[in-house]
């Protein structure tokens, strides 16, 4: 698979702060998706971008596609304690979908 | 109900053993896939099937094999378990080319 480049790798907020994370590739992907991971559970859909400089939200989260498809970025504004978790990036070519590492994300109230 | 179940949740088998997990849907989506998941390698793609007479293999399908019984079940098997076999393995399902992937909860599979 298409290697994606995740960053950070972790992160420890306090509750209330804006996060950022982003995601590049090597190549170009139609489609960039972002998904949450829970402990003990799947990954569940947060985003998902379909058109390069395609701007997104969901709720707090806003994403972005980025204009040469090799990147994508996701924000969370006002983080809470339930933001906790693993992030990951995941970009598609026709049915092939690649994941970055994750980022972990850790809030404190 | 979740739309993709996931069974049985955990798993503890010893080496050499056969050992299946079995993933349904109620999405009514045709594509249904098989994920591996180890620390800190994100998720990486043993299976795929498009539909219930298309099945294909994915970036890392040595030591396992898949049977899609209907549109809505696709297993994973494993004929001879390895340790290194230990991981979190996913189903998942897509409605069609290009479209988002839906998780279901996952197996936690232990090889002694």
């Amino acid at each position: 698979g298409q290697q994606l480049n995740q960053s950070p790798q972790s992160m420890f907020i306090q509750e209330g702060e804006d996060v950022s994370m982003n995601c590049t590739s090597s190549s170009i992907f139609n489609t960039w998706l972002w998904y949450k991971q829970d402990p003990g559970e799947g990954p569940v859909l947060l985003i998902a971008l379909y058109k390069a400089g395609e701007l997104t939200s969901n709720g707090r989260l806003t994403a972005q596609f980025g204009i040469t498809r090799k990147d994508s970025f996701l924000n969370i504004s006002a983080s809470i304690p339930s933001d906790v978790g693993i992030y990951f990036c995941a970009g598609l070519t026709g049915y092939a979908l690649n994941f970055g590492k994750g980022t972990s994300l850790l809030v404190t109230p | 109900d979740a739309d993709v179940t996931q069974t049985p949740r955990n798993r503890i088998t010893k080496t050499g053993k056969r050992i299946m997990l079995e993933c349904s849907q109620t999405k009514g989506h045709d594509r249904m896939y098989w994920y591996r998941q180890d620390p800190g390698l994100g998720l990486r793609l043993i299976y795929y099937s498009f539909d219930v007479k298309d099945i294909n293999k994915g970036e890392i399908s040595d030591g396992y094999s898949v049977s899609r019984q209907a549109q809505a079940k696709f297993s994973l098997s494993l004929e001879s378990a390895i340790p290194n076999q230990t991981a979190l393995y996913f189903c998942a399902t897509s409605d069609s080319m290009g479209q988002p992937q839906h998780f279901g909860d996952g197996t936690r599979l232990s090889i002694l």
